[in-house]
């Protein structure tokens, strides 16, 4: 199963540039990449996906190298309001892979 | 356009007994999820539905029934709660479009369960 290793938490101050990396080891052909941030008491909300090399829009930007077994969500100049969880998962055509997630912590 | 909708938010069960969860959705969407967070962990996928009238088994389907007998809803039964089934539930949704990849889940805001 395609399931993804990443940080446990990171902590950052506002305005400051975050970068979480990913390991998917076992990804398959097929499969994307994809980021979701999840509030508490609240489901997970999309961030940002790809296939491979960089993707970037109004919120993040997403590197993904040519072999693929690894991915790096880029935040760029973080606010308190990006404290949350972060998920990296593997999106398979039918469902999603949710691995443990890292708690990101933005201090003032 | 209310996105993906739960019901109930709450609930509190004795071990033994069965409750059905609701999840609506809104956005004519062809498949949808129930997935389960536990304290700590990621979300890990019960059953799923690519249409109405199909279901599937996800990563940990014992104990738990799904249906989909309209497009719009799906719902997720436990037949005799156990409290190892005390958890966050999350429904999600998501079109269908072209290969499917480009395709974000929706997710709705979520059921606590307790199983006392």
């Amino acid at each position: 199963l395609a399931k993804t290793t990443q940080p446990i938490s990171m902590d950052s101050y506002e305005g400051q540039e975050v970068n979480i990396t990913c390991s998917h080891n076992n990804i398959a052909t097929n499969d994307y990449i994809t980021w979701y941030q999840q509030f508490p008491s609240q489901g997970p909300r999309f961030i940002i996906q790809g296939y491979k090399t960089k993707v970037t829009n109004e919120v993040a930007s997403l590197f993904i190298p040519a072999d693929r077994k690894s991915s790096t969500l880029s935040l760029p100049r973080v606010s308190l309001s990006d404290t949350a969880v972060y998920y990296c998962l593997v999106k398979k055509p039918d469902k999603l892979i949710f691995g443990t997630g890292t708690r990101l912590q933005v201090f003032p | 356009n209310a996105g993906v909708t739960q019901t109930p938010k709450f609930r509190v069960l004795k071990t033994g007994q069965s409750m059905t969860l609701l999840c609506a959705q809104d956005m004519n969407h062809e498949y949808m999820y129930w997935y389960r967070q536990d304290p700590g962990m990621g979300l890990r996928l019960i059953h799923y539905s690519v249409g109405e009238g199909t279901t599937a088994k996800g990563e940990v389907p014992d104990g738990y029934n799904v249906s989909r007998l309209k497009k719009q809803n799906f719902l997720l039964g436990l037949e005799s709660a156990a409290p190892s089934q005390t958890s966050v539930y999350f429904c999600a949704s998501r079109r269908l479009a072209g290969a499917g990849w480009e395709e974000t889940q929706y997710f709705g805001p979520g059921t606590r369960l307790l199983v006392l």
